[in-house]
């Protein structure tokens, strides 16, 4: 298995642009998480999807941000319009049906920069 | 709500010393407790589970005891190596129905020297 996939790993882009993040989870996966990891907060939450739906967007810091997840094997975040704010190294990972939760496995990251 | 608070660092080592990393926990009901590590440029990484009181993870020769009276998951390895440097986080999972929360600390940055 190829682990979550994200895609791409390294993005600079200038303030007021539109970036799209994207995340392949591991096959047969239900539940998929984006994260934010910054020097300042750490690691934050942004969204967690369980079969396709947002259960919980309360990370999820304005309205600039959007996720989707249009079928099990895809997912995406977007912000629209980017700011410098918005630096971080942004994680997606997912993990297995499971009554307790299960460990979750975290793609390589995307390092976004914006100048 | 659920909080992981776990030991500040940076935290430097000589090789072959002992390792502790403190992490304590709030949270409703019986979670699941996690340690996971992040190399430089990568993602976290799962290092060790534990799922009830009293169970004991294990991983490369890290360890952490569930300790519910406590609420405590600290980790522990008795002898480091340079290759060991990297970022620990201690994590809280819960399940709510379809709802699923995994809840991290602000990680510990540890640095192994030769």
């Amino acid at each position: 298995d190829a682990g979550v996939i994200q895609s791409p790993r390294h993005e600079v882009t200038e303030m007021g642009q539109e970036v799209t993040l994207r995340c392949k989870p591991i096959s047969g996966h239900n539940s998929l998480f984006w994260y934010r990891q910054t020097m300042m907060r750490g690691l934050e939450l942004l969204i967690y999807f369980n079969n396709n739906v947002p259960i919980d967007d309360s990370g999820m810091p304005e309205d600039r941000f959007s996720a989707k997840m249009p079928n099990a094997s895809f997912s995406t975040l977007k912000i629209q319009p980017s700011e410098p704010r918005d630096s971080a190294v942004y994680f997606c990972a997912s993990s297995s049906p499971g009554g307790q939760v299960t460990e979750a496995f975290f793609g390589q990251g995307t390092r976004l920069t914006v100048v | 709500g659920n909080s992981v608070t776990q030991m500040e660092g940076p935290v430097t080592l000589s090789e072959e010393a002992f390792l502790t990393i403190n992490c304590t926990y709030t949270a409703t009901g019986y979670p699941s407790l996690f340690w996971y590590v992040q190399y430089p440029g990568e993602g976290l990484q799962l290092l060790l589970k534990a799922t009830k009181a009293d169970d004991k993870g294990s991983n490369k020769g890290f360890e952490a005891t569930y300790r519910k009276e406590t609420t405590s998951f600290h980790l522990e390895k008795g002898s480091v190596q340079v290759s060991d440097s990297a970022v620990y986080f201690c994590a809280l999972g819960r399940s709510s129905g379809s709802a699923r929360q995994l809840t991290f600390g602000s990680g510990t940055q540890l640095t192994v020297l030769p």
